[in-house]
């Protein structure tokens, strides 16, 4: 099994560009998630889906979007790169929640995107 | 938003050392999960943790989930170079999004 792929694994734009981060899946996961890494800062959460068609913001949701027409794929856009932007993306996903236990997450290799 | 503090940030050892490393948060969470972060890739999922007290072991590593919910610990025994990364600490209260709070890491370099 291939798990969670994102692609490109890097990528320069300059500000004002836009351009999409892709995240595929393969383990039949409901849930997918978007992070966003910077140093030290550990990771955020931009957005989530919890299944196709439905998605909603995390913590640092401005100047990106995203979309979920399929179970195994969960683009984010961007849309006007600007330097705050700078940063490691990683996609991740997970199965249902069940109770009161949380899932664990399986990561991509993630995105190291720099916007000059 | 929820924040998890987690100590020490970095941590430089000899192989062979032990290390321990935890993380605490002001709310209480009802799963903690520990992953390792190796260079360029994504966090991989080393222990989960579902109940208060729980103490889970996965080799040379050791979790443990607090009593008071509010806090967690991991310990490596015997640390090797392949040691090396970070390691983030993980809350979940689940619900219907399985959201998750993260650490902001412990870096771990182990010194041959």
């Amino acid at each position: 099994n291939a798990g969670v792929t994102q692609t490109p694994k890097f990528r320069i734009l300059k500000i004002g560009q836009s351009m999409t981060l892709q995240c595929t899946q393969d383990m039949n996961h409901n849930y997918m998630y978007w992070y966003r890494q910077d140093p030290g800062m550990g990771l955020k959460l931009i957005y989530y889906s919890v299944g196709a068609g439905i998605t909603d913001k995390g913590e640092v949701p401005n100047g990106y979007n995203v979309s979920r027409s399929t179970t195994e794929d969960f683009p984010l856009r961007l849309e006007l790169a600007a330097p705050s932007q700078t940063s490691v993306y990683f996609c991740a996903s997970s199965y249902p929640f069940q109770g009161q236990a949380s899932y664990g997450y399986t990561f991509g290799s993630g995105t190291r995107l720099t916007v000059v | 938003g929820q924040q998890l503090n987690q100590s020490p940030q970095s941590m430089f050892i000899q192989e062979g050392e032990d290390v321990s490393m935890n993380c605490t948060s002001s709310s209480i969470f009802n799963t903690w999960l520990w992953y390792k972060q190796d260079p360029g890739e994504g966090p991989v999922l080393l222990i989960a943790l579902y109940k208060a007290g729980e103490l889970t072991s996965n080799g040379r590593l050791t979790a443990q989930f607090g009593i008071t919910r509010k806090d967690s610990f991991l310990n490596i025994s015997a640390s090797i170079p392949s040691d090396v990364g970070i390691y983030f600490c993980a809350g979940g209260v689940g619900g219907a999004t399985n959201k998750l709070i993260f650490g902001t890491g412990t870096l771990l370099a182990v010194q041959p």
